[in-house]
């Protein structure tokens, strides 16, 4: 595509339910990456991928978030039993080769109530 | 590992004034620079990038960045400030075949 992709842009959900978020980068970039920003803060690493594999998930902030990238293109961001301090804009982000000049998506604004 | 520190969370200047915003980063390894961009409720926009060619590099909308190694900086400049210039500014580091880190950013204010 144009640009990265991630949906839904916006995304309200109740404590404890289980939450999906998804990203579609730019044809033919092999790196992905997750971020998480908190208003007022910098992008947070939460996860990248090279290829169908997480390269690094030491930002994961716990066993409840997960992410996959079966095929190597679009990924899932995975976060299980939501937690009112889950709520940010999680930003993906996507490069040609891992290094690079990154591109990212508009975000997704979560909210759990 | 790499790290980097934006000084001064918050940055006022006036409209026609120089803009600086500061950046000092940490890394084992010859670095990647970059500085981000961000208008309300907006994604991250490249500004600028260094990847070890030419310490002075140029960008979008009139904005510039010194790689200065015996000082491990990478502070943004323009030497005259618009409105249109309003944002939250990001610095961040990686080294080839590793991920970003971002700074906490800097948000620019321009007074009429």
């Amino acid at each position: 595509g144009a640009g990265v992709s991630q949906t839904p842009s916006n995304k309200v959900t109740e404590k404890g339910k289980y939450v999906e978020l998804r990203c579609d980068p730019i044809s033919g970039h092999t790196a992905l990456y997750w971020y998480r920003q908190s208003l007022g803060q910098g992008p947070e690493f939460l996860i990248y991928f090279q290829g169908t594999g997480a390269a690094d998930d030491s930002g994961l902030p716990n066993d409840r978030f997960f992410a996959v990238r079966p095929e190597g293109s679009v990924s899932t961001l995975k976060i299980q039993r939501t937690e009112r301090g889950d709520s940010a804009v999680y930003l993906c982000a996507s490069t040609k080769q891992v290094g690079e000049e990154a591109f990212f998506g508009q975000g997704t604004r979560l909210t759990v109530v | 590992a790499q790290s980097v520190t934006q000084l001064g969370s918050h940055v006022s200047v006036s409209e026609g004034a120089l803009v600086l915003l500061r950046c000092n980063y940490s890394s084992s390894v010859p670095p990647y620079l970059f500085w981000y961009v961000q208008y309300p409720n907006q994604g991250l926009q490249l500004l600028l990038k260094y990847t070890s060619a030419a310490t002075l590099v140029k960008g979008i909308n009139g904005f510039e960045a010194e790689f200065k190694k015996s000082e491990t900086s990478f502070h943004l400049t323009k030497p005259s400030a618009h409105m249109s210039d309003a944002a939250e500014y990001f610095c961040a580091v990686s080294d080839p075949g590793n991920q970003f880190y971002f700074g906490t950013g800097t948000s620019l204010t321009v007074i009429p």
